[in-house]
């Protein structure tokens, strides 16, 4: 079983849709979360951190449910500059483990 | 700020050539690592190292080396380059339990 498992999409919206889309981890002594974007195989950014009580960066709301293991990423009012791969990453003792992305599309 | 520095940012080897990746972070983190992602794969861990002096295996450790040199420094070694390793490497540092930052990549082909 791999450590994070992501729906890899392609989710594919128009423009100021809302799109969620969720992460699951395999290690419950995992002790910090993290959505990251990535552009073309460019370098992966961090997007937002994911906190317990879950959290809101502007159009960008990320959620985490310890008791299912699982992370969820709602980006509201999409905009052509969402379109990315998002990646969901998880800490466990030093080692990060990414999963293989959810890809968004957003269409004028 | 640099940051995360790799170099080099492309390379093309021969099958059997072998090479050493490079990595620097000046954001004094104890926890480096080495990912490569293939097309459609996303990122996979080949090594990591929690902090100085230190390093492990992780999903796709066969046909690599790692050195951690100091606190600053993490290198990849490829012994015996094969075409399988034909990929975009990535390094990273944080800190424990914090974000990552990654290099801006190394894009290898093996021929």
């Amino acid at each position: 079983r791999k450590e994070v498992e992501q729906d890899p999409g392609p989710f594919n919206v128009p423009e100021g849709a809302t799109v969620a889309f969720n992460c699951t981890y395999s290690n419950s002594a995992s002790q910090s979360f993290f959505w990251y974007r990535q552009d073309c195989r460019k370098e992966p950014k961090l997007l937002m951190s994911v906190y317990s009580s879950g959290n809101e960066d502007g159009r960008f709301t990320a959620q985490l449910n310890r008791a299912s293991q699982y992370i969820s990423l709602l980006i509201r009012d999409s905009k052509l500059s969402d379109s990315a791969t998002y990646l969901c990453v998880v800490n466990a003792d030093y080692k990060l483990s990414f999963g293989a992305g959810t890809t968004v599309t957003v269409r004028a | 700020n640099a940051g995360v520095t790799q170099t080099p940012k492309f390379q093309v080897l021969k099958t059997g050539q072998s090479m050493t990746l490079q990595c620097a972070q000046d954001m004094n983190h104890n926890s480096m690592y080495w990912y490569r992602q293939d097309p459609g794969m996303g990122l996979r861990l080949i090594y990591y190292s929690a902090s100085e002096g230190t390093t492990d295996k992780g999903e796709v450790p066969n046909g690599y080396n790692v050195s951690r040199l100091n606190k600053r420094e993490f290198s990849l070694r490829l012994e015996s380059a094969a075409p399988s390793q034909t990929s975009v490497y990535f390094c990273a540092s944080s800190t424990r339990g914090a974000e990552a930052f990654f290099g801006q990549g190394t894009r290898l082909t093996v021929v």
